[in-house]
């Protein structure tokens, strides 16, 4: 079965500090692979997604995330936090089947 | 504009009482999902539906049912609510490519925050 793991259910970060928010997946086929950021009293909004063109996916925002099959990592990323970055990110996986599983999130805080 | 569109956002409901939570989507897509998100456990999906009349169970169904008789409608029916039933709600909808769904990313809704007394 297909499961995602985030690493640190809670990150906090300088402003101005490198983002990396960890996420990694089991899986026998590589799959499509998605972050997705929450803000307060919001929807998910989709940051970027993996499926297959190339393994350095850049999203909104400024982020980006590479996909590392050996290590089957999908880890986020972002040179320089600002204080808007302040959210909840979701890493989720899905294998073109019906079924997209999500992992427990990751609260960033990001300290001025 | 693009959206997933879910009613109520707050919702208080006593034990018991029948409630639904409306979703409508104008992507025209197939695929629509209703998740439940609680802290440190993520979203678990409750069911979801591959196209009009087509409904299948996620990982957390008990206490809950759906219809999809529209294909913009999937509105999240709980027929007797109970205070584990409180939670943060998403209704969500896709695409469904070539390359099968999972390939187009999840649109959601702003969220139903319900509490059961």
């Amino acid at each position: 079965a297909q499961s995602v793991t985030q690493l640190g259910s809670h990150v906090s970060v300088s402003e101005g500090a490198l983002v990396l928010l960890r996420c990694n997946y089991s899986s026998s086929v590589p799959p499509y692979l998605f972050w997705y950021v929450q803000y307060p009293n919001q929807g998910l909004q989709l940051l970027l997604k993996y499926t297959s063109a190339a393994t350095l996916v850049k999203g909104i925002n400024g982020f980006e995330a590479e996909f590392k099959k050996s290590e089957t990592s999908f880890h986020l990323t972002k040179p320089s936090a600002h204080m808007s970055d302040a959210a909840e990110y979701f890493c989720a996986v899905s294998k073109g089947t019906y079924k997209y599983i999500f992992g427990t999130g990751t609260r960033l805080k990001v300290l001025a | 504009e693009a959206q997933v569109t879910q009613n109520p956002r707050y919702l208080i409901t006593v034990t018991g009482k029948k409630l639904t939570v409306t979703c409508s989507q104008n992507m025209n897509h197939e695929y629509m999902s209703w998740y439940r998100q609680d802290p440190g456990l993520g979203l678990r999906q409750i069911y979801y539906s591959m196209n009009v009349e087509v409904t299948d169970k996620g990982d957390v169904p008990e206490g809950y049912k759906v219809s999809r008789k529209e294909k913009r409608n999937f509105p999240l029916i709980l027929e007797s609510p109970s205070p584990n039933q409180t939670s943060l709600y998403f209704c969500a909808s896709s695409s469904i490519t070539v390359q099968g769904l999972g390939s187009s990313p999840l649109h959601f809704g702003n969220g139903t925050r319900l509490t059961v007394t």
